[in-house]
């Protein structure tokens, strides 16, 4: 079965801790993308990633980072200088990145900051 | 101002209703995808267009690039359609990316 997988659906972590969101594709894809998403807002682009090695900051990157040592892999960190980190977090993954292809969605991590 | 806008935020509906669901956007764009997620938060991708009309079963997505307008269409309308439906672009600036700018979504509730 081809799919994105996000780990864990549901995480809780104290205020000033890093915290590391898990994405994994087995669809080939070359491009991954990770997305916030806020009550009553779009998605907004966090980081994205067209090729292993190599990765892009998005529209609102301050205080997150990323990997992309494997094809099949894209983790995001969620550092203590993100302001305000308690969001759902969406990855997503499309063939290439300058296709117009459909990106596929993984089922989320919702992150609560207390 | 957005520069892509969905209208209404919020709709509800009696099953098997026709259903239309509006997306208004303000930048050159090279595709349009209408996107489904549902209480869970998986997303799902309904349709992308670039142009005219598709169908797909129940649902009917169209898209007007002069007047940069795009709708989506439900017909007979049941309860397990009750979703958030997004509209996103992939604006045309010349670049190779296929970065997407994404509206707030339409919150559909189907009653039986």
């Amino acid at each position: 079965d081809g799919g994105i997988t996000q780990s864990p659906k549901y995480l809780f972590r104290k205020e000033g801790q890093n915290v590391t969101l898990s994405c994994e594709q087995n669809l080939n894809h070359d491009a991954m993308y990770w997305y916030r998403q806020d009550p009553g807002q779009g998605l907004r682009l966090i980081y994205y990633s067209q090729i292993v090695n190599d990765f892009q900051k998005g529209d609102i990157a301050e205080g997150y980072s990323v990997s992309r040592e494997k094809k099949e892999s894209f983790p995001l960190t969620v550092t203590s200088a993100q302001k305000n980190p308690t969001a759902f977090y969406l990855c997503a993954s499309s063939d290439w990145l300058g296709s117009t292809d459909t990106q596929y969605f993984g089922p989320g991590t919702r992150l609560t900051v207390l | 101002k957005n520069e892509v806008e969905q209208s209404p935020q919020n709709l509800t509906a009696q099953e098997g209703e026709f259903i239309t669901i509006n997306c208004s956007y303000s930048v050159g764009i090279s595709a349009l995808h209408w996107l489904q997620q549902h209480p869970g938060g998986g997303i799902v991708s309904l349709f992308m267009l670039s142009s005219g009309k598709k169908k797909h079963g129940r649902l009917i997505a169209t898209i007007n690039i002069q007047e940069k307008h795009s709708s989506l269409h439900i017909t007979a309308s049941h309860p397990r359609d009750s979703a958030v439906y997004i509209c996103a672009v992939r604006q045309n600036y010349g670049g190779a990316t296929n970065k997407l700018i994404f509206g707030t979504g339409t919150l559909l509730a189907v009653q039986p």
